[in-house]
């Protein structure tokens, strides 16, 4: 069976750093396109970040400079460093796998964590 | 990066009804439009993708079409484990963007 499960989430201070893990059975991560999706209390869908198979990476404009996405294929996990965290960084974290597409394009993130909980507060 | 609209922001249905949600995008994505369902204190899940292709183990009674800049989500009788809320999604560009979601809930 394909599946996702996220660790690492927690209560952390303003400025401090965290470091979140996606295991994943049933599939390779290094040969497929992985993204990190989080969600803030009460709120809508927000993409995080991606890395391809080739390990190129891309970050939202709200993360980038304090956010690192890395794998590890000894353990077949994802991995999201985040620093410098601010209050509006709260939020469940989902990982999930970015399906690769015919063309340019994908085809939709499956399967997804079960999420884990981030909130930044003093 | 692409902006995503959603209408209705939310909506009233009964166990049944025919129901219809619209996803607007910025600029054109093709077919790389993706809809998923989430239930409270749940991960999403996806229904379809490529705008109208069905997901595998999801019912029939979803369906999706639209190219370009104008999409549509389609419920055919909907069952009472419907009740959720609805995402859009792009796919096309690097920075992957979601609609802010459609709330379905109980007449």
């Amino acid at each position: 069976e394909v599946q996702l499960m996220e660790s690492g989430g927690g209560l952390i201070q303003p400025g401090g750093s965290l470091r979140l893990s996606c295991a994943a059975s049933g599939f390779t991560v290094t040969t497929n396109y992985m993204s990190w999706v989080r969600q803030a209390p009460g709120k809508g869908l927000e993409w995080v970040s991606i890395i391809y198979s080739d390990g190129n990476t891309d970050y939202a404009d709200s993360v980038k400079g304090r956010f690192t996405i890395s794998r590890d294929k000894s353990k077949n996990t994802l991995y999201l460093e985040m620093n410098s965290l601010r209050a509006e960084d709260t939020a469940v974290y989902y990982c999930a796998r970015d399906r690769e597409g015919l063309g340019t394009g994908t085809f939709g993130f499956d399967p997804w964590g079960q999420g884990t909980l981030v909130m930044v507060s003093s | 990066d692409i902006q995503m609209t959603q209408s209705p922001s939310s909506l009233s249905a009964s166990v049944g009804d025919r129901v219809t949600i619209t996803c607007r995008t910025s600029q054109s994505i093709s077919t790389y439009l993706n809809w998923y369902q989430q239930k409270p204190g749940k991960a999403p899940k996806l229904l379809i993708y490529d705008a109208s292709s069905l997901q595998s183990g999801v019912p029939s009674r979803f369906s999706g079409s639209g190219s370009g800049t104008d999409f549509t989500l389609t419920v055919s009788g909907l069952q009472p484990e419907d009740f959720a809320t609805y995402y859009c999604q792009q796919s096309y560009a690097t920075a992957r963007t979601f609609g802010p979601g459609t709330k379905v809930d109980i007449k």
